[in-house]
């Protein structure tokens, strides 16, 4: 079974740009989320989609905006780039949503788009 | 207050030796699942190992061990026979069952396996 994909895997922007990632689940996953990692922040959660539904927000600005189509596909958009937006974006999928899904819960990543803004 | 807090920044070890790596958690909810990550310089994350808080055996994936102490509130991940492909950072994680599935991470560790 593939694994969860990540396109672009690289992306060089200026500031003020606005960027589009992509993210396939595993085949079956219905529940994606996303994340951004920084050496100065670690990871933190952006937003979790299942079922074309966005079901957690992280603390992020509005220029950070997501979406789930019905074959679980996401996509994350950051309007505005700036400097600090400057991360590896991940993406991870799992089976289920649910809080008592125990090891379905399970969040597979991809391998992430590095996003460099200018 | 941290949800998962790892303490150690950066670990060494032999080659072939066993290592700890520590982490220690907080929540309130009875219910949650416990997770390691393995990140190489690739930047991809690794699923290693889960432990449910309602597991009374110690999970257990290969080399991979998670030594749960529930009432410490701790899930230290134990690696034994360790490998040069095994230096990476690590990730403890946990999901609160209110929280739906929205992880948190801890900051990481850093291990470097010696020859």
């Amino acid at each position: 079974k593939a694994g969860v994909t990540q396109t672009p895997r690289y992306l060089i922007k200026t500031r003020g740009q606005q960027v589009t990632l992509s993210c396939s689940p595993i085949s079956g996953h219905r529940s994606v989320s996303w994340y951004q990692q920084t050496p100065g922040q670690g990871l933190q959660f952006l937003f979790e989609y299942f079922s074309e539904t966005q079901r957690n927000k992280g603390n992020f600005p509005g220029r950070f905006s997501g979406r789930q189509f019905s074959n679980s596909r996401s996509e994350m958009n950051v309007s505005t780039l700036e400097l600090g937006d400057s991360a590896l974006y991940l993406c991870a999928s799992s089976l289920l949503f649910s809080g008592t899904s125990g090891k379905m819960g399970t969040q597979y990543f991809g391998p992430g788009t590095r996003l460099t803004v200018l | 207050a941290q949800k998962i807090t790892q303490t150690q920044p950066g670990m060494f070890v032999q080659e072939k030796e066993a290592v700890t790596l520590d982490c220690t958690y907080d929540t309130s909810d009875q219910s949650y699942g416990l997770f390691w990550y393995k990140q190489p310089s690739s930047g991809e994350m690794i699923f290693l190992i889960y432990q449910g808080s309602y597991d009374e055996q110690n999970a257990t994936e290969g080399r991979y061990s998670l030594n749960f102490q529930k009432a410490r509130k701790s899930a230290n991940l134990v690696i034994s026979a360790s490998q040069l492909g095994d230096s990476a950072m690590y990730f403890c994680a946990m999901r609160e069952g209110r929280s739906g599935n929205q992880f948190y991470f801890g900051t990481g560790t850093s291990l470097t396996v010696i020859p």
